[in-house]
């Protein structure tokens, strides 16, 4: 079974600053994915970034940019220019490569509150 | 607007009582999921259907039960054998397909259920 561990329950950063969150996973799979949702206050569930397993570059959209290290099993999260509505809970999520499915795994979240 | 619609936003069951959460997508996707998520655990799966009239177990799926009749309904009934059912549960849906966009999930708003 795969796992996904978060090992930073809560973070703060400064406006316009950058801030990166850890996740690393534990799988004996080959082709699988990655995924960075995340949950506002409304509790709406937001997909940030997706990454697969097979492409060695890093997935970037906008601010919103990841540090995918296969070997290490490490898939980390950079937010530039950190705002106010970038404040969330942040949830890392492993998907095998499989059928019609597509089940997660998640970590248990990492609460990021954007201050001024 | 296409997504997925969940219904209730609240509600509230006296023990023993069954209660069905809502799930609506007028999406077209092929698969549903129901995600349970309790402070500090993450998002743990529940149930999953790939298609209509088959559905899945998930990693926690004792004392819950749902059906798949209609491709855009995907209804889940909290029984009396759930022995801690107080949490917020999120229905998603996803493509079904093998293609690109096939491991995205998306998400409703979820339902925010409280045992007195």
């Amino acid at each position: 079974a795969q796992t996904v561990t978060q090992s930073q329950p809560e973070m703060s950063v400064q406006e316009a600053e950058t801030v990166t969150l850890s996740c690393t996973y534990d799988t004996s799979e080959n082709n699988y994915y990655l995924f960075w949702y995340k949950q506002p206050p409304s509790r709406q569930m937001i997909l940030v970034i997706r990454q697969e397993a097979y492409k060695q570059q890093n997935a970037t959209e906008n601010r919103f940019s990841v540090n995918f290290q296969k070997a290490a099993k490490s898939f980390s999260l950079k937010i530039s220019d950190s705002q106010l509505g970038d404040t969330a809970m942040y949830f890392c999520a492993f998907m095998k490569h499989t059928g019609t499915a597509s089940k997660l795994t998640f970590g248990t979240g990492t609460r990021l509150q954007v201050t001024l | 607007d296409g997504g997925i619609t969940q219904s209730p936003k609240y509600l509230f069951r006296k023990e023993g009582q069954n209660v069905t959460l809502s799930c609506e997508q007028n999406l077209n996707h092929d698969a549903m999921y129901w995600y349970r998520q309790d402070p500090g655990q993450g998002l743990r799966l529940i149930y999953y259907s790939q298609i209509v009239n088959d559905f899945q177990k998930g990693d926690i799926a004792e004392g819950y039960s749902v059906s798949r009749e209609k491709k855009e309904s995907f209804p889940l009934t909290v029984t009396s054998a759930q022995k801690n059912p107080t949490a917020f549960y999120l229905c998603a849906s996803s493509i079904g397909a093998v293609s690109s966009g096939a491991n995205v999930l998306t998400f409703g708003a979820g339902s925010r259920l409280t045992v007195l």
